[in-house]
């Protein structure tokens, strides 16, 4: 089953304590990204990929690290999470980039305290 | 830089009827996409139609169609047959040249029976 996986689904976590969200996709898609989703703001690109290795920033670049080591994983990285970081986290992939259908994670709920 | 605008922020309708939720998007690239993906209450964004800057034909999947307008810059989501399972948010976005999407804020749809 074509799908994108994403760990862990929730978290609470405190202020400073480095975390990583994992993504994979078993679609062989290029591009991958992340998203957060808050309330009232819709999805906000945080960074994307368009293969191994090759990464940019999004609109919400602030405070997250991406790497793209092997072609299905896209792990996302909060080196030192705040509070304002709290959100729903999406990771999607899509084919040829975002000109194509996206495929969405299940997302991740996160919590910083 | 692009800007989706969904202005309806609830939406009620009567089951088994049809229902238009507004999209109006803002870019300056030439050739661009146009999607539209629904959020159930389980938190899942699940991709519902595309439709590209240079079709001619306005695109429709299954009980979706999305009503085109390039000159007006509106990209409007039709559901026929309202069913309790499309009770859900919907988001309207957009993709240009660059590798960043822009997701407009969302539409709460209620379908009642």
């Amino acid at each position: 089953e074509a799908q994108v996986t994403q760990n862990p689904r929730y978290l609470i976590t405190v202020t400073g304590k480095k975390l990583t969200v994992t993504c994979s996709q078993n679609m062989n898609h290029e591009y991958m990204s992340w998203y957060r989703q808050d309330p009232g703001l819709g999805l906000r690109q945080i960074y994307y990929s368009m293969n191994v290795e090759v990464t940019d920033k999004g609109d919400v670049p602030e405070g997250y690290k991406v790497s793209r080591k092997e072609k299905r994983n896209f792990p996302l990285i909060l080196e030192s999470p705040s509070p304002n970081q709290t959100s729903l986290y999406f990771c999607a992939s899509s084919f040829g980039g975002p000109r194509y259908e996206q495929y969405f994670g299940p997302g991740t709920r996160l919590t910083v305290t | 830089a692009q800007k989706i605008t969904q202005t309806q922020p609830g939406m009620f309708v009567q089951e088994k009827e049809a229902v238009t939720l507004d999209c109006t998007y803002d870019t300056s690239d030439q050739s661009y996409g146009l999607f539209w993906y629904k959020q159930p209450s389980s938190g899942e964004m699940i991709f519902l139609i595309y439709q590209g800057s240079y079709d001619e034909q306005n695109a429709t999947e299954g009980r979706y169609s999305l009503n085109f307008q390039k000159a007006r810059k509106s990209a409007n989501l039709v559901i026929s047959a309202s069913q309790l399972g499309d009770s859900a948010m919907y988001f309207c976005a957009e993709s240009g040249g660059s590798y960043i999407p822009t997701f407009g804020r969302g539409t709460s749809l209620i379908v009642h029976p």
